[in-house]
């Protein structure tokens, strides 16, 4: 069975621009979440989705958006690209257990972005 | 703000030693995960714990989980060089989130 799946795998932006990444989760979840890891850090969360709705919001500006479609895969998108953006950013689907929490978190290869 | 600390940040061992890396968080979670990451790769999920008391063990590694002493522990036994990697822990309050901690580099050195 596949994992979970990222695109692109590299990126290479300029500071101002606008990007894309996405996602596709493991057949079968409805979750998705979104981290970001800056180099020699530990992964930062960024949002969850569940069933098209954002379930979760970490401590990131508004530049920084989401959505999950119907298929249940998602797209992050950044705006107004800075140095510090720079990161490898991680996507992670997930079951939903009944009673409203997630399950164990499965990890994407993720995409490595690079803003000049 | 949930806090998860890890230490040592990093570690560098001989190859056939022992050690311990330890794992703090500062808010109640009945869930800890262990991950581990290789230069540019994703994360690898190594061990989930999910009660307190909570052991498991896989090859050279075995995780514990004290959940009324907020910490987690991930013990090596005998390194080997293929054990070298940054190993982070990670603390889930909700099911919502992964808390991350900075990540444990580990070197095994011949």
């Amino acid at each position: 069975d596949a994992g979970v799946t990222q695109s692109p795998t590299h990126l290479i932006k300029t500071r101002g621009q606008h990007v894309t990444l996405r996602c596709s989760p493991i057949s079968g979840h409805k979750s998705v979440s979104w981290y970001q890891q800056v180099l020699g850090q530990g992964p930062q969360f960024i949002f969850q989705y569940y069933e098209k709705e954002e379930r979760g919001r970490g401590n990131f500006p508004d530049r920084f958006s989401a959505r999950q479609f119907p298929n249940y895969s998602s797209e992050l998108n950044v705006n107004a690209l800075l140095l510090g953006d720079s990161a490898l950013y991680l996507c992670a689907s997930q079951t939903w257990l009944a009673g409203g929490r997630g399950n164990e978190q499965f990890f994407g290869p993720g995409t490595r972005l690079t803003v000049l | 703000e949930l806090k998860v600390e890890q230490n040592p940040l990093f570690l560098s061992m001989q190859e056939g030693k022992n050690y311990t890396i330890y794992c703090n968080y500062s808010t109640t979670s009945d869930r800890l995960y262990w991950y581990r990451q290789d230069p540019g790769k994703s994360l690898e999920s190594l061990f989930v714990l999910l009660s307190n008391g909570a052991v498991k063990q896989e090859g050279r590694l075995m995780a514990s989980l004290d959940t009324k002493a907020r910490l987690s522990t991930l013990h090596i036994t005998a390194a080997v060089h293929d054990l070298s990697a940054t190993y982070f822990c990670a603390v889930d309050t909700s099911g919502s989130r992964l808390t991350f901690g900075e990540g444990t580099q580990l070197t095994v050195n011949p």
